[in-house]
C-alpha cells in the first residue's frame, strides 16, 4: 500500500466554486499533516499544516482531519483562476521524526 | 517574509562529475533537509540535518551524497559522481523544530546531467 495517495486529477472547477482535494495515507498512527500548493516549475509551498482531528480555517482554505479512517482533505472556497496548481498532501509519520512523505499531487484547474 | 534560499537555480554537469548545491536556510531555523522531485514525479526526502550531522536519510541518499554546513549559514548538498538519474529539482528546506513542524522549501535548483 502507498503511503500517501491522491487522485491525481486533472480536478476542473469552474471559478467560484468549492475545489475539494482529497487524500489518504497508510500510517494509523501518524500525526502531522501538510498540505503544499506546487506551480509548475516551482517549489512547494506550504499552505496549511494540521494536527487534529477535525476542521482548519485559514481565508479560503479548511484543512480537514479525519485520523480514523487516515484521510485528509483541503478545501478551497471561492476558487480564483490563481488557485490552478498541484496540490500536494504531505505526512510526517510516527515512524520517522524527520521525513515528510509527500502524496503525488492532485492537479487543480480553476476555469474562469 | 523570510525565505530559503538556494543557488544556484539551475546547475548542468557532465555524468561523472562532482557537483555542490547550496542553500541558505531561514535564520531562525535548526533543522534542514534536502528534497529531489524527478520530473514528473512526486517530492521525495533524502536527508535531514541537525546540530551538525545527519539525523535521517532516505535510501536514495547513499554514499554519492553528503552534506555540510560549511559555516553559520550555508547548507549544502555534495553528490559526487554524477549519474543521469541524478537529473532532477533538489530542494532545500528549513524548519524551526522537528517532529512534524512545517518545513518550508527553497525555490530549487534544477540539476541536468548530460
Amino acid at each position: 500500500q502507498k503511503e500517501v495517495e491522491q487522485n491525481s486529477g486533472p480536478l476542473s472547477v469552474p471559478e467560484g466554486a468549492i475545489a475539494s482535494l482529497n487524500c489518504t495515507y497508510s500510517d494509523r498512527v501518524s500525526q502531522s499533516f501538510f498540505w503544499y500548493r506546487q506551480y509548475s516549475g516551482k517549489s512547494p509551498e506550504l499552505i496549511m499544516s494540521i494536527y487534529s482531528n477535525g476542521d482548519k480555517e485559514d481565508g479560503r482554505f479548511t484543512a480537514q482531519l479525519n485520523k480514523a479512517s487516515q484521510y485528509v482533505s483541503l478545501l478551497i472556497r471561492d476558487s480564483q483562476p490563481s488557485d490552478s496548481a498541484t496540490y500536494l498532501c504531505a505526512v510526517n509519520m510516527k515512524t520517522s521524526y524527520d521525513k515528510v512523505i509527500f502524496g503525488p499531487g492532485t492537479s487543480l484547474s480553476v476555469i474562469p | 517574509e523570510p525565505e530559503v534560499t538556494q543557488t544556484p537555480s539551475h546547475q548542468v554537469t557532465q555524468m561523472g562529475q562532482e557537483v555542490i548545491l547550496r542553500c541558505v536556510p531561514i535564520s531562525n531555523h535548526l533543522y534542514f533537509y534536502w528534497y529531489r522531485q524527478i520530473l514528473g514525479q512526486k517530492v521525495e526526502f533524502l536527508v535531514s540535518f541537525y546540530n551538525n550531522e545527519i539525523s535521517e536519510k532516505s535510501e536514495i541518499f547513499d554514499d554519492q551524497f553528503s552534506v555540510e554546513r560549511p559555516d553559520g549559514s550555508n547548507f549544502t548538498l555534495k553528490i559526487r559522481s554524477t549519474k543521469l538519474e541524478d537529473s532532477a529539482m533538489y530542494f532545500c528546506a528549513s524548519s524551526e523544530a522537528r517532529g512534524g513542524q512545517p518545513q518550508h522549501f527553497g525555490d530549487g535548483t534544477r540539476l541536468s546531467i548530460l
